[in-house]
């Protein structure tokens, strides 16, 4: 069974500021898929990044980046330059194996950026 | 926009009431899932299909029932509803082969039960 756990509720950054957002997981699937999901308050789920367990560095997508340490089993989501339209709720989720297996769902950080 | 379709956006209905729920997959998208959005319970992943077959199976009631049509638009039967049931409904789909595994998720349907 895979679990992933995001351990902060909720977080407050400056406005321009980096702010990094946590989530360790646990598998015993050799082969597995990482991801963060943003939701504002509009209710959508906005695919943000992924990363691959195999994949050699880490993944950059713009302003986010993963900081992946697979031997400590945490995936945590690096934002830079935070924007007041950054401020939702965050969600790291993972899926085992294939690419057609259905995701885990961390409980999500609500992110609050400050002017 | 991610492609994928969900209709009614919002439902608003009596405790003992049936509804379904539909997907519009995003177009080549063979793979659907259903993941249900409460207070309590967070995200959870309900029942998958790939291409008109049941996948996988996760904490769906037997009170639900989900189905992959043909021209692959799925439907999620909700049947006996009761106030714990008041939740955002969520479709995604994703590409057959993908091996990275990305879903695309579609707006949600929001389901209040009075």
């Amino acid at each position: 069974a895979q679990k992933i756990t995001q351990t902060q509720p909720g977080m407050f950054v400056q406005e321009k500021e980096a702010v990094t957002l946590d989530c360790t997981y646990d598998t015993s699937d050799p082969s597995y898929g990482l991801f963060w999901y943003k939701q504002p308050s509009s209710g959508e789920m906005i695919f943000l990044i992924y990363q691959g367990s195999y994949d050699q560095q880490n993944a950059t997508e713009g302003r986010y980046s993963l900081n992946f340490q697979k031997a400590r089993k945490s995936a945590n989501l690096v934002i830079s330059a935070s924007q007041l339209g950054d401020s939702a709720m965050y969600f790291c989720a993972m899926r085992g194996n294939s690419g057609n297996t259905p995701l885990v769902f961390g409980k999500g950080t609500r992110l609050s950026v400050i002017a | 926009d991610s492609g994928v379709t969900q209709t009614p956006k919002h439902l608003i209905t009596a405790t003992g009431q049936r509804v379904t729920l539909r997907c519009s997959p995003r177009s080549g998208d063979l793979s659907v899932y259903w993941y249900q959005q409460s207070l309590d319970q967070g995200l959870q992943f309900l029942i998958q299909y790939y291409n008109g077959e049941e996948r996988a199976k996760g904490n769906i009631l037997e009170r639900f029932s989900a189905q992959q049509f043909p021209d692959l638009h799925s439907e999620l039967n909700l049947s006996s509803l009761e106030l714990g049931d008041s939740a955002l409904y969520f479709c995604a789909s994703s590409v057959a082969g993908d091996l990275t595994g990305e879903q695309f998720f579609g707006p949600g349907t929001r389901l209040t039960v009075l």
